[in-house]
């Protein structure tokens, strides 16, 4: 069974660091490029980047590039995503999903984590 | 950027009547990169259809996709009780990207 799990909710003040996880079972971790998602509260869902674990090959939205960091670590089967410096409206909710296609960067997500609530405030 | 627009922001409908969900691009979307997704409170988003018309494993086939090029439907057949959600369009060629959804409530 493909599972995605996610690591627990985060309370942070502005300007610290945050590191968020997402690790994969069930599948070849490799094989699948793997996503993150925001929705901030009460809104929608931005496509926020994904990285190709087998190598590390990172894709960001123009929107997040500079904004943040993806990155995996094959050897456990994770994806992160982490900020150098977080602000009040870094809050929302982060998504981690797989592409449905092994090895194809331009895929739907087939396989959503349970998601990640990170909230910033002084 | 392809924009997607959904429309209409909001659908009040009863159970047992048909949906339809609009999503338009502001550009062609390439080979029919088009996913449909669902979301209910509290949960993460689940996928429906890929493709623009391939529903996705275990997706009851009440849930159908349609369109190419600039504009696609989704359907809902009759809707169930459990169908009432919030419905996302994603492109997932050049630059991927969500639409902002579509409300369908309980009338």
């Amino acid at each position: 069974e493909v599972q995605l799990v996610q690591s627990g909710a985060e309370v942070k003040k502005p300007g610290e660091s945050l590191k968020i996880s997402c690790k994969g079972s069930g599948y070849s971790f490799t094989s699948y490029w793997i996503g993150w998602v925001r929705q901030m509260p009460g809104k929608g869902l931005e496509w926020m980047g994904i990285i190709y674990p087998g190598d590390s090959d990172t894709r960001y939205s123009p929107s997040f590039q500079g904004q943040v960091t993806i990155s995996a670590d094959k050897s456990i089967s994770t994806a992160y995503l982490q900020w150098s410096s977080l602000k009040a409206s870094d809050t929302a909710m982060y998504y981690c999903a797989r592409h449905g296609t092994a090895d194809y960067d331009s895929s739907e997500f087939d396989y959503w984590g349970q998601g990640t609530l990170v909230t910033v405030s002084s | 950027e392809i924009v997607l627009t959904q429309s209409p922001g909001t659908l009040s409908l009863s159970p047992g009547e048909r949906a339809t969900l609009s999503c338009r691009a502001s550009q062609s979307v390439s080979s029919s990169y088009l996913a449909w997704y669902q979301q209910k409170p509290g949960q993460a988003p689940r996928l429906l259809i890929y493709g623009a018309s391939s529903r996705a494993t275990g997706i009851p086939d009440r849930f159908s996709g349609s369109g190419s090029g600039t504009d696609f439907t989704l359907t809902i057949s009759r809707l169930e009780p459990e169908d009432f959600a919030v419905y996302y369009c994603q492109q997932y060629g050049s630059s991927p990207q969500f639409g902002q959804g579509t409300k369908v409530e309980i009338k």
